[in-house]
């Protein structure tokens, strides 16, 4: 039972253009959402997050909406650059008992921007 | 520099050779956790740890153990590995409390079990 998916395996954009990346999750026993950024052959890092009661989290070019009525978030990036390539994760935090501090992730989705 | 360090990188085995994959953190985290990565899965919890001498099961625990046993230190221990575990393997740390912060991941291990 994956209780945070990603559907979008894949995703192309053109440099300068906003890059939206997608996410859906099914449990509302979450206090926190993040995104992570992988490159190959290296470890996911942490890249811009939101508490449960806000909707809405700037970061320079990175932007995280959470629509908690439709259990949905989102990551925009603008504008899109080339060293953005990578892989993308969403991920939710459990907040108490035994999923406290767990993080629940996403397949993953592949962005590509192209030149 | 604040990082999580796993080892080895890489490493192919056969079946049923027990392994020991290590993981050391210096950011005095007390929670420490063990990921596998699959096509198409994500990032699957195997197991993690609130603090020291305090470890429970994640998502995937079968055929994997972990000990805590110092703070900085959190290993995991495939007894008796099988192909099923061919995966690649993420440590990572972080410190619990108010505020989003994510957890620090090692740089993975790519297991291959023959």
């Amino acid at each position: 039972d994956q209780q945070v998916k990603q559907n979008s395996p894949s995703l192309s954009v053109q440099e300068g253009r906003i890059s939206i990346l997608n996410c859906d999750y099914t449990n509302s026993m979450f206090d926190y959402f993040l995104w992570y950024k992988k490159y190959p052959a290296e470890g996911p890092t942490f890249l811009i997050s939101i508490s449960s009661i806000k909707d809405k989290n700037e970061d320079g070019r990175f932007t995280v909406f959470l629509n908690k009525s439709a259990k949905h978030l989102s990551l925009h990036i603008v504008p899109s650059q080339p060293g953005d390539s990578a892989v993308y994760f969403c991920a939710a935090r459990g907040q108490g008992g035994t999923s406290y501090g767990k993080l629940t992730f996403g397949q993953g989705t592949i962005l590509t921007v192209h030149p | 520099e604040a990082q999580v360090t796993q080892n080895p990188r890489y490493l192919i085995t056969v079946t049923g050779k027990k392994l020991t994959v290590t993981c050391s953190q210096n950011m005095n985290h007390e929670y420490m956790s063990w990921y596998r990565q699959d096509p198409g899965l994500g990032l699957r919890q195997i197991y993690y740890s609130m603090n020291v001498e305090v470890t429970d099961k994640g998502d995937v625990p079968e055929g994997y153990k972990v000990s805590r046993k110092e703070k900085r230190n959190f290993p995991l221990i495939l007894e008796s590995p099988s192909p099923n575990q061919t995966s690649l393997y993420f440590c990572a740390s972080t410190s619990l409390g108010v505020g989003g912060y994510g957890y620090t991941f090692g740089s993975g291990t790519r297991l291959t079990v023959v």
